[in-house]
């Protein structure tokens, strides 16, 4: 079984830009999240989704974020426009459990803004 | 609301040595408690997780972890660390209750494995 996947796996921009992250989850997996890791800290949560619903969306550090999980499937995450601060690791995570104790994390995105 | 703090940000050890990396956690219901390990250009890999049934637990690679509710700890260990442990590892706690489901991480611990 595949599991947590995304894409790309670097991505290398100029401030200003736009950028769009995608995360497919496990099959199946109706809640997905979004954490990210930035200059080092900790991995902070980001977002929630049940199927298509945004369920907890308390961690988007602005409106320049912005997520989307069309049809309950994958998910995307873009950020436009992208600043210097913004550059970190993007980790996606999906649980079949809307707790979370089965909880299942991609390898990453790793965002640089220049 | 829920956090973790793990305690040294880097551990170095020798091959064959005991591994211990400290995490406590403060929670306001039980919680439920994950150790994380990232793998050097490798995604986040569940190493255990304590779920509400047996306080010790045991997860891959020889790794086990201890809840001390008294403590509020939950703390890693591995009786013989091995060259392939050296990573990057993570604390985390999520509320067992309520409507908050996000992980909170910890700033994880760095360990290195002298030969």
């Amino acid at each position: 079984e595949a599991g947590v996947t995304q894409f790309p796996s670097h991505s290398v921009i100029e401030k200003g830009q736009t950028v769009t992250l995608r995360c497919d989850p496990i099959s199946g997996h109706d809640n997905l999240y979004w954490y990210r890791r930035v200059m080092g800290k900790e991995i902070k949560f980001l977002l929630h989704f049940v199927k298509e619903s945004k369920q907890d969306e308390s961690g988007m550090p602005n409106n320049r974020f912005l997520a989307e999980r069309t049809g309950g499937t994958y998910s995307t995450l873009k950020v436009q426009p992208a600043e210097l601060e913004d550059s970190g690791v993007y980790f996606c995570a999906s649980s079949q459990d809307q707790r979370g104790r089965f909880r299942f994390f991609g390898p990453g995105t790793r965002l640089t803004v220049l | 609301a829920q956090s973790v703090t793990q305690l040294g940000s880097h551990v170095s050890v020798s091959e064959g040595a005991l591994v211990l990396l400290r995490c406590n956690y403060s929670s306001s219901v039980p919680p439920y408690l994950f150790w994380y390990v990232q793998y050097p250009n490798q995604g986040l890999q569940l190493l255990l997780k304590y779920t509400s049934a047996a306080t010790l637990v045991k997860g891959i690679n020889g790794f086990e972890a201890e809840f001390k509710k008294s403590e509020t700890s939950f703390h890693l260990t591995k009786p013989s660390a091995h060259m392939s442990d050296a990573a990057e590892y993570f604390c985390a706690v999520s509320a067992s209750r309520s409507n908050d489901y996000k992980l909170s991480f910890g700033a994880g611990t760095t360990v290195t494995v002298r030969a």
